[in-house]
């Protein structure tokens, strides 16, 4: 079982340029979520999606744009990368929003 | 204030010492979730909660709704249960998990 797969696991972005965070998740979960997580911080909501071709914006999503084509996929993209995105990403998914979550391994990013 | 509050922040423990982390929530929630981050990052989902106790291993969570309070306890501690672990809620309005601070937790042996 595979859960939920990121790539890259580490990346490091130049001021300005664009990258996509992939997440794939193989359990037919609906739910699906992209959480950034600053040094000694707790995880922020950046945008979620309850099913294919739905999505919605979380607590900070400025600078991020994401896409939900199909159930298994939910790329995160960043356009026009500044260091305040340097963080840790995790990707997660649940079969509804009730249910326990798995969380993909993480994304390190940092803009420099 | 936070919506979710644990307590305490930071602990230590000998090794075999019995674990209590808190977690008192003051929105109305669909389910309690407690997760363990390792000290490598990963995140796990332990317990998903929206009434009474469960049970893994060592692990138990119990939740008492009319009071908005959690526990987990980790019996016959050990150095590898050392990592943060962290109270989230889900909240009846939305899908969002409102997260805890986390208790770091450090088990020596």
């Amino acid at each position: 079982n595979a859960g939920v797969t990121q790539t890259p696991k580490f990346r490091i972005l130049k001021i300005g340029q664009s990258m996509t965070l992939q997440c794939t998740q193989d359990m037919n979960h609906n739910y699906m979520y992209w959480y950034r997580q600053d040094p000694g911080m707790g995880l922020k909501l950046i945008y979620y999606s309850v099913g294919a071709g739905i999505t919605d914006k979380g607590e900070v999503p400025n600078g991020y744009n994401v896409s939900r084509s199909t159930t298994e996929d939910f790329p995160l993209r960043l356009e026009l990368a500044a260091p305040s995105q340097t963080s840790v990403y995790f990707c997660a998914s649940s079969s509804t929003n009730r249910d326990g979550y798995t969380f993909g391994s993480g994304t390190r990013l940092t803009v420099v | 204030k936070n919506e979710v509050e644990q307590s305490p922040q930071n602990l230590t423990a000998q090794e075999g010492e019995f674990i209590t982390i808190n977690c008192s929530y003051s929105v109305g929630i669909s389910a309690l979730h407690w997760l363990q981050q390792h000290p490598g990052g990963g995140i796990v989902s332990l317990f998903m909660l929206s009434s009474g106790k469960k049970k893994h291993g060592r692990l138990i969570a119990t939740i008492n709704i009319q009071e908005k309070h959690s526990s987990l306890h980790i019996t016959a501690s050990h150095p590898r249960d050392s990592a943060v672990y962290i109270c989230a809620v889900s909240k009846d309005s939305n899908y969002q998990l409102i997260w805890g601070a986390g208790t770091k937790l450090i088990i020596k042996p």
